[in-house]
């Protein structure tokens, strides 16, 4: 159980456009939802908490412009790239937490790959 | 905010050794920590996790120590294996439906034969 997936797994775009990826939640109902950068060999760094139903809530530093986080149901978050340009590639990862009171677990999905020429 | 600071950044173990990950953190109101381990390229799974009201938690060859009075926790593995060989990432958190987690800056460990 608590299986996260993410679609795509790796995306390549061109500079200007915009690129969408999918976190679902496939066997529970998430809450909350967390949208995670990694650059090559450091950590994660969050980039939004995502709440079904309710505006995301963004870290210092990140253009929620640019970054749009929708989460329309308790099983699906989007984060949108909107406007790509190379300095954006990097490692994108979604984890969710189940919805049951008092559970603290993140469920990280398999990440996707961006790359812009 | 939660700072996390972890060591050390590289690990080299032989097989059969053990590895001992260290990680402190600044905000006396975490009190979930969980270890991530990551291979290349793959998500972060969770291996194991510790809440503040317990000192010690230990799953087969995992084991992890919590002391808050220090702010400190740690990650044990012993008879490491070749496939232990990964990125480990300690994390701190408050608990609470919308709380979140504050990585540890992450550890290279390699186990050789």
């Amino acid at each position: 159980g608590a299986v996260v997936s993410q679609h795509p797994s790796w995306v390549i775009c061109k500079s200007g456009t915009s690129v969408k990826i999918e976190c679902r939640s496939l066997d529970f109902q998430a809450t909350t939802m967390f949208w995670y950068r990694q650059f090559p060999k450091q950590s994660l760094m969050l980039m939004a908490t995502s709440n079904e139903g309710s505006k995301a809530t963004y870290e210092q530093g990140v253009e929620k412009d640019k970054f749009l986080i929708n989460h329309a149901s308790l099983t699906l978050s989007t984060l949108t790239v909107t406007s790509a340009h190379p300095e954006d590639s990097s490692f994108y990862i979604c984890s969710a937490r189940q919805r049951e009171v008092g559970t603290d677990t993140q469920y990280f999905g398999p990440g996707t790959r961006l790359t812009v020429l | 905010g939660e700072n996390v600071e972890q060591h050390p950044s590289t690990l080299s173990v032989q097989e059969g050794d053990s590895a001992v990950i260290k990680c402190t953190y600044s905000d006396s109101a975490s009190n979930y920590f969980p270890w991530y381990k990551q291979e290349l390229g793959k998500r972060p799974q969770l291996i194991i996790d510790i809440r503040s009201n317990v000192g010690e938690k230990k799953d087969q060859r995992i084991a992890v120590t919590l002391n808050k009075t220090a702010k400190h926790f740690s990650l044990h593995i012993t008879e490491t294996q070749p496939e232990d060989s990964a990125v480990y990432f300690c994390a701190a958190s408050p608990t609470g439906t919308a709380s979140k987690l504050t990585f540890g800056t992450g550890t290279r460990l390699q186990v050789t034969l």
